[in-house]
């Protein structure tokens, strides 16, 4: 049983392209949490989605951020031209149910340029 | 001050001695997790106590939880070289699923 993947695992992006990180839940998991964590700080919260169902977005930027999980495929969170303070390590969580333990990613590593 | 804050911010202790990482939160919570990772590194789930818990094992590790106070500590026994990580503890609020992160224990066991 495969844990839960992202990529890609570095993503290297100038001032106002866009980046699109990618998340697999592990098997039989439909909950997933999206966090951001800055350079020596913990992770905070953005999002979480169920299939095809955003249950919470109040950590998300309301602007240029946006994340799906559609019934086929990863879950994917976009930001839409990117700028410097977007660099930082955005990780991917599952969970088989509500309030059960969360599993993570590795993680994808995002540098603004 | 936010919800889950552990203390000491960096320990720096000796391989074999033990090392107490503590946590406290501020609202009512459906269960708390400790978390740790490597320089660079995605997490890696250790242990996860829920409210109606007071105490778990695992391993070398022990974690306890007191509700009444809203703390909890992570007691890594006998540590070794390859411990050395940041620790991080979430709480699960009831309120909601998402978890809420402290801003970590930086732990270096000394060889």
């Amino acid at each position: 049983n495969a844990g839960v993947m992202q990529n890609p695992r570095h993503l290297v992006r100038r001032r106002g392209q866009e980046a699109r990180l990618r998340c697999s839940p592990m098997k039989g998991h439909s909950h997933v949490y999206w966090y951001r964590q800055l350079p020596e700080e913990g992770l905070k919260f953005m999002v979480y989605l169920q299939k095809e169902n955003i249950i919470d977005e109040s950590g998300m930027p309301k602007e240029r951020f946006s994340a799906e999980f559609p019934k086929e495929g990863p879950s994917i969170l976009r930001i839409q031209q990117v700028v410097r303070g977007d660099s930082a390590a955005y990780f991917c969580a599952s969970s088989p149910t509500f309030g059960e333990t969360q599993y993570f990613g590795p993680g994808t590593r995002l540098l603004v340029l | 001050s936010q919800q889950g804050e552990e203390d000491p911010q960096a320990l720096s202790i000796q391989e074999g001695e033990n090392a107490t990482m503590n946590c406290s939160y501020k609202t009512s919570i459906n269960n708390l997790q400790w978390y740790r990772q490597n320089s660079g590194r995605g997490l890696v789930h250790l242990i996860l106590i829920r409210s109606n818990e007071r105490e778990k094992h695992s391993g070398r590790l022990r974690v306890t939880l007191d509700t009444s106070k809203k703390s909890s500590s992570l007691l890594i026994t006998a540590s070794r070289a390859a411990d050395t990580a940041s620790y991080f503890c979430a709480t699960d609020q009831t309120s909601g699923s998402r978890l809420t992160f402290g801003e970590g224990t930086q732990l270096t066991v000394n060889p």
